[in-house]
């Protein structure tokens, strides 16, 4: 089991404002960084793969970014609204077929 | 609507009984997985399928029994199971099995007394 990071634990924001948390994984034998979105009572949803250096990622107000030399990644939400208050999730992938997910960070945002 | 389904979504059961979990896929997906989510730990993977072949068994306990009879269906079938069990068990299907676990069904939140 490879060790995954993510920090911080839990964050709670308001609406409005801007957040960033931070995912760090081994930086030998990358294959890709996978981030999920899970919100309570639901799946978790998958937000981004990244696999490439540098890779910068968005999707509406979220977008990531990855450093596989020194094995980080940076989720960032701008404006943050209720609806994305869930649990960011991320997973490395290396050789083989496993995902080694992150404890997450969980996200509240209050209006 | 997440295309993988999973019945059911609650269960509680004993350390004597046997029962299954049952995973549903109409995505047209080839690779299937099993992960456990138990309180305050990440998400771990159980099992992975390819093609209804299993790839990988990530040292799971026997009394952890995983089945695959078509690239649609996975089971993991239970029993003699220990209170330390007890955690969200989630379905997931990909494309193939490089792509990671691409899309997750609800769970099942399983209970052992």
């Amino acid at each position: 089991i490879l060790n995954v990071e993510q920090s911080p634990q839990s964050l709670h924001v308001q609406e409005g404002d801007s957040t960033n948390f931070t995912c760090s994984f081994p930086s030998s034998n990358f294959y890709a960084l996978h981030w999920y979105r899970w919100e309570t009572a639901k799946s978790p949803e998958a937000l981004f793969v990244m696999t490439l250096n540098g890779d910068e990622k968005k999707k509406g107000r979220i977008s990531a970014t990855l450093n596989t030399k020194e094995g980080y990644s940076y989720l960032y939400i701008k404006g943050s609204q209720p609806e994305d208050s869930a649990t960011y999730l991320c997973a490395f992938e290396g050789s083989g077929y496993a995902l080694n997910f992150g404890k997450g960070t969980s996200l509240l945002v209050t209006p | 609507e997440t295309g993988v389904t999973q019945t059911p979504r609650h269960l509680v059961m004993g350390m004597t009984n046997k029962k299954s979990l049952k995973c549903e896929q109409h995505l047209g997906h080839n690779a299937m997985y099993w992960y456990k989510q138990s309180a305050k730990k990440p998400l771990e993977l159980m099992f992975v399928y390819n093609f209804k072949e299993q790839t990988e068994n990530n040292s799971v306990p026997s009394r952890f029994s995983p089945e695959c009879p078509n690239s649609s269906h996975l089971f993991l079938h239970l029993h003699t199971l220990q209170p330390e069990d007890s955690a969200l068990y989630l379905c997931a299907s990909s494309q193939d099995p490089l792509a990671g676990a691409g899309v997750f069904g609800p769970g099942t939140r399983l209970t052992v007394l």
